[in-house]
């Protein structure tokens, strides 16, 4: 089976601007979750959706938004981008959503 | 709020050496707990724990779940360099895909 996938890999933006994430998962996994990951905070749940329905949502202000299609593919999309962004942000996928978890390789954000 | 806390924050060790590393949780209806290992790269699965007592072994690791004292250990027997990772410890509640991380270990196995 192949990984989970995220796209682009790498990506610089400025301030204000905005961002989408794209994070294909495993074959037949219907949940997506999305981490920040940053040396000070460690990693920290955004939100996870399942069935194209965001079932939990992390402590994240609303600029912070994603979706999933019907093929379990979920975006990610942080608008009005702030210095404080810029992390690696990490999906994952697993079958139901409270099992193991496998992580695609991120994409690392830097906003100047 | 659901909480997870790991300790030490850091370890140095040599090669040989065995090591413990710690991670207590508050979660709302408690379901399971993963360990997983963080290179330079995304992190990876190691091991699930949902029952107490029961220890889960992949060669030399292995690691245990109290769920009356709401914690978990996981050690690491004849350290080797290449076991020097950032290891994460996971906890979720039935609330399904609400999973909440510690801040990790920074582990470094020196030659």
């Amino acid at each position: 089976k192949a990984g989970v996938t995220q796209t682009p890999r790498y990506l610089i933006k400025t301030r204000g601007q905005q961002v989408t994430l794209s994070c294909s998962p495993i074959s037949g996994h219907r949940s997506v979750s999305w981490y920040q990951q940053t040396p000070g905070q460690g990693l920290q749940f955004l939100f996870e959706y399942f069935s194209e329905t965001q079932r939990n949502k992390g402590n994240f202000p609303g600029r912070f938004s994603g979706r999933q299609f019907s093929n379990s593919r979920s975006e990610m999309n942080v608008s009005t981008l702030e210095l404080g962004d810029s992390a690696l942000y990490l999906c994952a996928s697993s079958d139901q959503g409270n099992n193991e978890q496998f992580f695609g390789p991120g994409t690392r954000l830097t906003v100047l | 709020e659901d909480k997870v806390v790991q300790s030490p924050l850091s370890l140095v060790v040599h090669e040989g050496d065995t090591v413990t590393l710690n991670c207590s949780y508050e979660v709302t209806n408690f379901r399971s707990l993963l360990w997983y290992k963080q290179e330079k790269k995304a992190p990876t699965f190691l091991f699930m724990l949902t029952s107490s007592g029961i220890e889960k072994k992949s060669g030399r690791l292995s690691s245990i779940l109290d769920k009356k004292e709401l914690f978990s250990i996981l050690n690491i027997t004849a350290t080797q360099t290449g076991d020097s990772a950032v290891y994460l410890c996971e906890a979720g509640g039935t609330s399904y895909g609400k999973l909440t991380f510690g801040q990790g270990t920074i582990l470094t196995v020196h030659p």
